[in-house]
């Protein structure tokens, strides 16, 4: 079975500081792994996501991942927060051609 | 890059009556979609696996009979909340897995806000 934990329900950071958003995976499987970002009432924009290639995963809006296998980890990082970077983030596991399993989620706070 | 919609983006019904939810892939083909629940603040959690053809998969404790799904098309997938109840009020998004060799990536609809009075 896949499942993802997500470290920390919430994170706040201030305008212009380093975002770590923390995501640990369980996979019998090799895994394809994702971020995605929810803005209220909306539905949810893919982030970035890693299938194999690439360990270090660049997303839109700064955002990157490391996949470390050695760490079953992926964790979401973005040098410098933006106030619009606030929202909520979910870390997602599946497998070729699977349904997605959602961790909790992040809720992101950014302060002036 | 791919689009998914969802139609209604939001609906408010009675309790006792059936509401249908459609998601459709508008610019390539689904053989596979999937329908979540989201309630608030909370994940987002896989209710079942429509298959272009064949019957729905459904996740252990969601009640086939009262969540219908009907994947009739490539394109095209219907959510159907039978005697929708107050406790069905959620926030349902569908996903569609286009299956083409290079990607196998599956894209979000904008979801349904769904309120059961």
């Amino acid at each position: 079975a896949q499942s993802v934990t997500q470290l920390g329900s919430h994170v706040s950071v201030s305008e212009g500081a380093l975002v770590l958003l923390r995501c640990n995976y369980s996979s019998s499987v090799p895994p394809y792994l994702f971020w995605y970002v929810q803005y209220p009432n909306q539905g949810l924009q893919l982030l970035l996501k890693y299938t194999s290639a690439a360990t270090l995963v660049k997303g839109i809006n700064g955002f990157e991942a490391e996949f470390k296998k050695s760490e079953t980890s992926f964790h979401l990082t973005k040098p410098s927060a933006h106030m619009s970077d606030a929202a909520e983030y979910f870390c997602a596991v599946s497998r070729a051609g699977t349904a997605l399993i959602f961790g909790k989620g992040t809720t992101l706070s950014v302060s002036s | 890059g791919a689009v998914v919609s969802q139609h209604p983006s939001r609906v408010i019904c009675k309790s006792g009556t059936s509401v249908k939810i459609e998601c459709r892939s508008l610019d390539f083909q689904a053989t596979t979609m999937f329908w979540y629940r989201q309630f608030p603040k909370k994940s987002l959690m896989l209710m079942a696996t429509s298959n272009e053809g064949s019957k729905a998969t459904y996740e252990q404790g969601v009640e086939k009979d009262k969540f219908l799904i009907n994947h009739a098309s490539l394109t095209l997938s219907t959510l159907t909340v039978t005697s929708a109840h107050p406790e069905d009020s959620s926030f349902y998004i569908c996903s569609a897995r286009d299956s083409g060799i290079v990607t196998d990536t599956q894209y979000f609809g904008p979801g349904t806000r769904l309120t059961v009075l």
